[in-house]
């Protein structure tokens, strides 16, 4: 059963335009939500994050929207720079703290064309 | 300074034979984490490890066991590999505020 879900395996963006990314989740317990950034042979690198007491999060060029009535986030890059080609996982934790855990997407792989 | 280190990077071992993956944080973070990227590219959980105690043990074969010497490590070891082992493996810590820092993962291969 996937609590947090990204049902665009991939995503093509020509350089410059905005990305967007999006995430479903279905656990109403969910209370943070992060993007993690990966490359090949890489491990997951955070990029920004929400609480859920906030519907918007914004850093340089990375904003994530929140919708908790709809269950859904988004991320939005702008503009795209072919740095940005990578794997984008969504991840969620709810009310118990660090200790929880996380539980990601699939993952969305973003590419950025010249 | 890598701030979560984690070894081997890439591990090649036969059916059957016991091995360890280890893990080090040099974050200060109170709880460590092992999560497993299987095939199919999902990223799971499998323990969590709060001040050296096991908070998280999802439902994985007992045949993996977590420990944690200190806080700073969370070694990963496992007996009696399968060909279904095969899988990316990744340590991670977290401090307050979810500030959730991952290694860079180790590439498990059973033949």
């Amino acid at each position: 059963d996937q609590q947090v879900k990204q049902n665009s395996p991939s995503l093509s963006v020509q350089e410059g335009r905005i990305s967007i990314l999006n995430c479903d989740y279905t656990n109403s317990m969910f209370d943070y939500f992060l993007w993690y950034k990966k490359y090949p042979a890489e491990g997951p690198t955070f990029l920004i994050s929400i609480s859920s007491i906030k519907d918007k999060n914004e850093d340089g060029r990375f904003t994530v929207f929140l919708n908790k009535s709809a269950k859904h986030l988004s991320l939005h890059i702008v503009p795209s720079q072919p740095g940005d080609s990578a794997v984008y996982f969504c991840a969620a934790s709810g009310g118990g703290g660090g200790a929880d855990g996380l539980t990601f997407g699939k993952g969305t792989h973003l590419i950025i064309q010249p | 300074d890598t701030a979560v280190s984690q070894t081997p990077k890439y591990l090649v071992t036969q059916m059957g034979n016991d091995k360890s993956i280890k893990c080090e944080q040099n974050l200060g973070h109170d709880t460590m984490y092992w999560y497993k990227q299987d095939s199919k590219k999902f990223l799971k959980i499998m323990f969590s490890y709060n001040n050296k105690e096991l908070i998280i043990n999802e439902t994985v074969p007992n045949r993996f066991s977590p420990k944690s010497p200190d806080k700073a490590h969370l070694n990963l070891h496992i007996n009696s590999l399968e060909l279904g082992d095969s899988a990316v493996y990744f340590c991670a810590s977290s401090g307050s505020n979810y500030g959730y820092t991952f290694g860079s993962g180790t590439r498990l291969t059973v033949v």
